[in-house]
């Protein structure tokens, strides 16, 4: 049972234009959500969070959005550049304090066309 | 080196061998993690650690084993190597945040 989704294996983009990556999950006791950027050959890196409380959250370039009620959550990638290239996993926490067990989506990987 | 580091970075071995995969972090964090990356499973948990001698399974556990007797080392063992277990191996530490700290994995065949 996948409870977190990533319905697309790959994207393909221009460089300069929007990147848009999606992610659904089904348990709805999921409260922190987290995007990993993974290049080939190397473990994957922290790249952006969101708590349950907020719809938006912005890093430069990169925003990711939450839509509670549906359950869906977007990395949205704003010049994208060829060095965006890469593996993107969405992954979903529960609970505070302590350990919470996080659970990975199964990446969509973005090829950003110069 | 600073970070968290992982060894061998390629192991190829048979079935039935024992192989240990090591994982150290300099961050003194106190969860360490292990996963593995298969095509079409994302990262999956195998096993993490609370702490030092506090060790627990994740949701992939059979036909490993792990020990954690320093805060900074967290290896993995396979007992008996089977062909299944071919894949890439990640290790990760967290700290006070929610965040993960990833090493750069190691891939391991099992022929």
């Amino acid at each position: 049972d996948q409870q977190v989704k990533q319905n697309s294996p790959s994207l393909s983009v221009q460089e300069g234009r929007i990147s848009i990556l999606n992610c659904d999950y089904t348990n709805s006791m999921f409260d922190y959500f987290l995007w990993y950027k993974k290049y080939p050959a190397e473990g994957p890196t922290f790249l952006i969070s969101i708590s349950s409380i907020k719809d938006k959250n912005e890093d430069g370039r990169f925003t990711v959005f939450l839509n509670k009620s549906a359950k869906h959550l977007s990395l949205h990638i704003v010049p994208s550049q060829p060095g965006d290239s890469a593996v993107y996993f969405c992954a979903a926490s529960a609970g505070s304090g302590g350990y919470q067990k996080v659970t990975f989506g199964t990446g969509t990987k973005l090829q950003v066309i110069p | 080196d600073a970070g968290i580091t992982q060894s061998p970075r390629y192991k190829i071995t048979e079935t039935g061998r024992q192989v240990t995969l090591m994982c150290h972090q300099t961050w003194s964090h106190s969860y360490m993690f292990w996963y593995r990356q298969d095509l079409g499973h994302g990262l999956r948990l195998i096993y993490y650690s609370a702490a030092a001698d506090i060790t627990d399974k994740g949701e992939v556990p059979d036909g490993y084993v792990v020990s954690r007797s320093k805060t900074e080392n967290f290896p993995l063992t396979l007992e008996s190597a089977t062909r299944s277990q071919t894949s890439v191996y990640f290790c990760a530490s967290r700290g006070v945040g929610n965040e993960q700290f990833f090493g750069p994995g190691t891939r391991l065949t099992v022929l």
